[in-house]
């Protein structure tokens, strides 16, 4: 089956400072790769999203970028603040238009 | 606009009783989803619905089944409860399943 992977677990960065999570995903045919943000005892919610026909996105503080050769999508997030303290997931779409969830990259920012 | 509602927000059940999971939406969406949420883990998708009248197994569907009678109302039933369907239940929406997801605010169950 799809075999999606996210890096780091765990991300401590300093208020501020920039953050960048990883994720790795095996279908090739994934052509739709979002970002959601959980808050603790929250629901997910969108917070970024791609299509493969474009390499970068940005929304103000935060960005996606996509590298669909070698099968990778980043979430950055700049001048980190307290409330972006949360659980991030990655959950590219496959073919078959079901979202293949990572395990989260939980970001904790230091005051 | 209520968006996209569950219930009930937590619930205890015994081992081997059933029990339906509610959720609702007023968006007009056509598609919607069940997922479960285990601790530390990424959500895993159990039924979805793309249109009303029709439902389709997500990666983990074994001990579920879901109905789509309309277009708001998409239950999930847990027809004989065992203690590892212990989770939290995410409820899903889309326009179409080309479209953002949005997530209704959970069920957390516990089997005993």
């Amino acid at each position: 089956g799809e075999n999606v992977e996210q890096h780091p677990s765990t991300l401590s960065v300093q208020e501020g400072d920039s953050a960048v999570i990883k994720c790795t995903y095996s279908d090739s045919a994934s052509n739709y790769f979002p970002w959601y943000k959980q808050e603790l005892g929250k629901r997910p919610q969108l917070i970024i999203d791609i299509r493969s026909n474009v390499g970068e996105k940005k929304d103000q503080r935060i960005a996606v970028t996509l590298n669909k050769t070698a099968k990778h999508f980043s979430l950055h997030i700049t001048e980190t603040q307290p409330e972006d303290s949360a659980v991030y997931f990655c959950a590219p779409r496959n073919s078959n238009y079901q979202l293949i969830w990572g395990a989260g990259t939980k970001l904790i920012i230091k005051p | 606009t209520a968006g996209i509602t569950q219930a009930p927000t937590s619930q205890i059940l015994a081992a081997g009783r059933s029990m339906t999971l509610r959720c609702t939406q007023d968006m007009r969406h056509n598609a919607m989803y069940w997922y479960r949420q285990d601790l530390g883990l990424g959500l895993r998708l159990i039924h979805y619905s793309n249109t009303a009248g029709t439902t389709g197994k997500g990666e983990v569907p074994d001990g579920y089944s879901v109905s789509r009678a309309n277009t708001d109302d998409f239950p999930l039933t847990l027809a004989s409860a065992v203690p590892s369907q212990t989770s939290v239940y995410f409820c899903a929406s889309s326009l179409t399943e080309d479209n953002e997801q949005f997530f209704g605010p959970g069920t957390r169950l516990t089997v005993l």
